[in-house]
């Protein structure tokens, strides 16, 4: 089945303990992307990854870390977690043919509660 | 940033009422617009990507149509169902960034009561 994981599902820390949320497709998708959901903001991208080894910004990108050594996962790395940081994180993934732009499939959020 | 707007934020529907709602986005530099049905407790799905100015698009009783030079996107609803009660997202993709940067409006929920 096509799909994107995201684990944890649920997480509640403290503030500055690291934490790395994971992502994977498998769909070989190459394009992958974070977003926080906070009531009253909507959807907002924290990162995205057009491809392998290939990372950048979106708008809300402080206090966040990517990588993308592989295709298939693309980690959230919150190296020092503030209570501002406490939201619904979603990732999803998208195929990115050439002049044909593809829909987001989405995972199935990671609520995370920092205190 | 850019700013993508949807319109109105809520609304209250009777079942078999047809409906229609706004997203307006960044005529400049666009690249792709894209819609997103959203149910609570759980994760957007995709309806629609759209690209070219004029372009309509129909899934069952969903459709949209797309107006780049203006900004503006329309999506309507046909004979409302209970189980379309959700929360529709539009979301803008446009060039001078980067194309993987993609900005959503804060969505119009949808309630439709039997």
């Amino acid at each position: 089945e096509a799909q994107v994981t995201q684990n944890p599902r649920y997480l509640i820390t403290v503030t500055g303990k690291k934490l790395t949320v994971t992502c994977s497709q498998n769909m070989n998708h190459e394009y992958m992307s974070w977003y926080r959901q906070d009531p009253g903001l909507g959807l907002r991208q924290i990162y995205y990854s057009m491809n392998v080894e290939v990372t950048d910004k979106g708008d809300v990108p402080e206090g966040y870390k990517v990588s993308r050594k592989e295709k298939r996962n693309f980690p959230l790395i919150l190296e020092s977690p503030s209570p501002n940081q406490t939201s619904l994180y979603f990732c999803a993934s998208s195929d990115t043919r050439q002049g044909d732009v593809q829909p987001q499939h989405f995972g199935d959020g990671t609520r995370l509660s920092i205190l | 940033i850019l700013n993508v707007e949807q319109s109105p934020q809520s609304l209250h529907v009777q079942e078999g009422d047809s409906t229609n709602f706004t997203c307006s986005f960044p005529s400049s530099n666009f690249y792709a617009l894209h819609w997103y049905r959203w149910e609570t407790a759980k994760s957007p799905e995709a309806l629609f990507v759209m690209t070219l100015n004029g372009d309509e698009k129909k899934k069952g009783r969903i459709s949209a149509t797309l107006n780049t030079k203006e900004g503006y996107s329309y999506l309507y609803i046909k004979g409302s169902q209970p189980e379309d009660s959700a929360t529709y997202l539009c979301a803008s993709m446009n060039y001078g960034g980067s194309q993987g940067n993609l900005i959503f409006g804060k969505g119009t929920k949808l309630s439709v009561k039997p």
